[in-house]
This record gives C-alpha cells, sequence and structure tokens, in this order.
C-alpha cells in the first residue's frame, strides 16, 4: 500500500526537543524530494522544510532555520524532522508530503501527527 | 515571509463557476512557474489539484484549471459541485522556500 505515516507528535514544554518521522511504503522512496508541511489548530497550510531525495539539498522556512533539521534513511524509508527549542508557535499538525520532482507536486500526504508545545 | 494573499471566502452556486486568486510579491513566485493548488477537506490532508500552474495531476477533473498572470495565480472552479465545497491553498517556490496562501474557504449555495 502506498503511503506515509507519520508519528512522533506529543506534548512538549516549551525549549525542548522533539523528534518527528514520516515513514514511507509502497514506493521507491529513494525517488522523491520530500516536504514537512505544519497547520496550526484552525489555521492555514505552512511549508516548514524540503529534503531532495539523496538529502543533499535542504531548505527550510526562515522562523525554523537554525532550530529544526530534516534528514531522510532511504535503506529504511523514512524521513526525520528534529526540533529544537520548541515555542509555543511550533504546535501544529506535521504532515510530510512526497513530491516526485520537486515542484510542488505534493501529491501523496500522511496523516498528520500533532505536536503541542505548552508548559 | 509572509503568505501568499488569498481571499478568505468565496462562494458560488451549483453549476457556476468561481475563482480563486493568490497574490504575492515578485520575490514569492520567482521567474518560476512553481504554482500548485491544494484542496483540504475537515480533519483531512491537503490533495493536489494543480501543479506547475496549469497541469493536472492524474484522476482531477477537468473542471479545476489554473492559471498565473504576473503575480496573481488563479485557480477556476467550473460546473460547481456540493462536494467542491473545501479550504483551497495556492502554494509557490521562489529561491530556496516554499510558501502557501492563506487559504480560501469555497461555499456551495
Amino acid at each position: 500500500q502506498v503511503q506515509l505515516v507519520e508519528s512522533g507528535g506529543g506534548v512538549v514544554q516549551p525549549g525542548r526537543s522533539l523528534r518527528l518521522s514520516c515513514a514511507a511504503s509502497g514506493f521507491n522512496f529513494n525517488d522523491y524530494g520530500m516536504h514537512w508541511v505544519r497547520q496550526a489548530p484552525g489555521k492555514g497550510l505552512e511549508w516548514v522544510a524540503l529534503l531532495w531525495f539523496d538529502g543533499r539539498d535542504e531548505y527550510y522556512e526562515d522562523s525554523v532555520k537554525g532550530r529544526f533539521t530534516i534528514t531522510r534513511d532511504n535503506s529504511n524509508n523514512t524521513l526525520y524532522l528534529q526540533m529544537n527549542s520548541l515555542t509555543a508557535e511550533d504546535s501544529a499538525v506535521y504532515y510530510c508530503g512526497r513530491d516526485p520532482m520537486i515542484t510542488g507536486l505534493i501529491d501523496l500526504w500522511g496523516q498528520g501527527t500533532l505536536v503541542t508545545v505548552s508548559s | 515571509q509572509s503568505a501568499l494573499t488569498q481571499p478568505a471566502s468565496v462562494s458560488g452556486s451549483p453549476g457556476q463557476s468561481i475563482t480563486i486568486s493568490c497574490t504575492g510579491a515578485n520575490s514569492d513566485f520567482g521567474s518560476y512557474n512553481l504554482v500548485s493548488w491544494f484542496r483540504q477537506n475537515p480533519g483531512k490532508a491537503p490533495k493536489v489539484i494543480i501543479y506547475e500552474v496549469t497541469e493536472r495531476p492524474s484522476g482531477i477533473s477537468h473542471r479545476f484549471s489554473g492559471s498565473r498572470s504576473g503575480n496573481t495565480a488563479s485557480l477556476t472552479i467550473s460546473g460547481l459541485q456540493a462536494e467542491d465545497e473545501a479550504d483551497y491553498y495556492c502554494c509557490s517556490y521562489a529561491d530556496g522556500r516554499w510558501v502557501f496562501g492563506g487559504g480560501t474557504k469555497l461555499i456551495v449555495l
């Protein structure tokens, strides 16, 4: 079955860290760029980060630069998002999505994992 | 970086056509034609309906079309149907970053 499954969300205190995972199955993970996109409760979509097929190039939204790191393990078909120095503004559902040509054609999304930053 | 500007809501009756605009600065679109549109139903993940300004992914109805003029991209839905009621987001690439619009709620009257 072609799918993406996020995990790792939860409640975390401000200033702490969390690592999200996105497990891919049913397709050749190596062939796709991968995005993280988040959505705060009741708000719109916000792009977070992108990692190229081979992990060579990575891009970040300004507010997470220096705090978040996107990585991938192509041997285990898994994408990660390491999130450090979390603030309340990082509270959101985090989605991973695949992009075959890195043109914004995010044609498969996970179900999302909720991160709540609160003391 | 600021989000692309979309109207908060658009409405139309079944059978009509509606257009959702997506406006940004030059720096939001760059010289690329990498504008996508996504539909999101409540509690669900987004779904791509347009990419590279005008392209429709496999399985997406011809009722959905995209265009761009300068710093404004547009999504047109013709032959409006009740099931089109959802939130719609534009997304653009420029200079190493992607940015989403604030989203438009489509109401089918």
